[in-house]
């Protein structure tokens, strides 16, 4: 049974780039969220998306968008790259409003 | 406002010594209580959890312990391994939130052998 999976496992983009990251849910499971970890701090929320809709989001800016296909998989998708975007970027799943969240390995985006 | 806090930041333990990582809560509505762990470039890992209406789980050697007046919960590691060598997160969310988390900032552990 394959866990939450990402990808690309690392990223390097230019400052004002665009970046599109990729999950694929734990088998079963219906809904993503992503988070924002930056190095030695706690995971942060982003958003949410259920039955493809975002359902809840965190303090971030309208450059961070994301959508969820037919097959539960999600993208992130982030425009015009800062530095401060650098970080590890998180998925995790779980089953409707089931509180287990499962994470992903993560994509470590670098932005220079 | 940070909703959870986590201490300490750093952590040194012999092998066989009990880690304790300590976290305190500032929403009363929060009613789930999970802890991770991560090891580096890896995703946090689902360690145990708790609800608030009990006061303590147990899990093989992990514990936590849970006092809802104090709006506080910790993470006991008995007989810690150098294995157990990682950061730990506690989180915090509430029913109907659509599982959004607030994590604290972590605890990096250090077993020595």
């Amino acid at each position: 049974d394959a866990g939450v999976t990402q990808s690309p496992t690392h990223l390097i983009k230019t400052r004002g780039q665009q970046v599109t990251l990729r999950c694929s849910p734990k088998s079963g499971h219906d809904t993503v969220s992503w988070y924002q970890q930056a190095l030695g701090q706690g995971p942060q929320f982003i958003f949410q998306y259920y039955e493809e809709e975002e359902r809840q989001r965190g303090n971030f800016p309208d450059r961070f968008s994301g959508h969820q296909f037919p097959n539960y998989s999600s993208e992130l998708n982030v425009n015009a790259l800062l530095l401060g975007d650098s970080a590890l970027y998180l998925c995790a799943s779980s089953s409707g409003v089931g509180y287990e969240q499962y994470f992903g390995p993560g994509t470590r985006l670098t932005v220079t | 406002q940070q909703q959870v806090k986590q201490s300490p930041q750093s952590l040194i333990v012999q092998k066989g010594g009990i880690s304790i990582i300590n976290c305190a809560y500032e929403n009363t509505a929060f009613d789930y209580f999970p802890w991770y762990q991560q090891f580096p470039g890896k995703g946090p890992a689902l360690l145990i959890a708790i609800r608030p209406d009990v006061s303590e789980k147990k899990e093989g050697r992990f514990t936590i312990s849970f006092n809802k007046s104090a709006k506080q919960f910790s993470l006991h590691i008995m007989d810690s391994q150098p294995g157990d060598s990682a950061t730990y997160f506690c989180a915090a969310s509430k029913e109907g939130n659509f599982n959004k988390f607030y994590f604290g900032s972590g605890t990096k552990l250090n077993v020595k052998p």
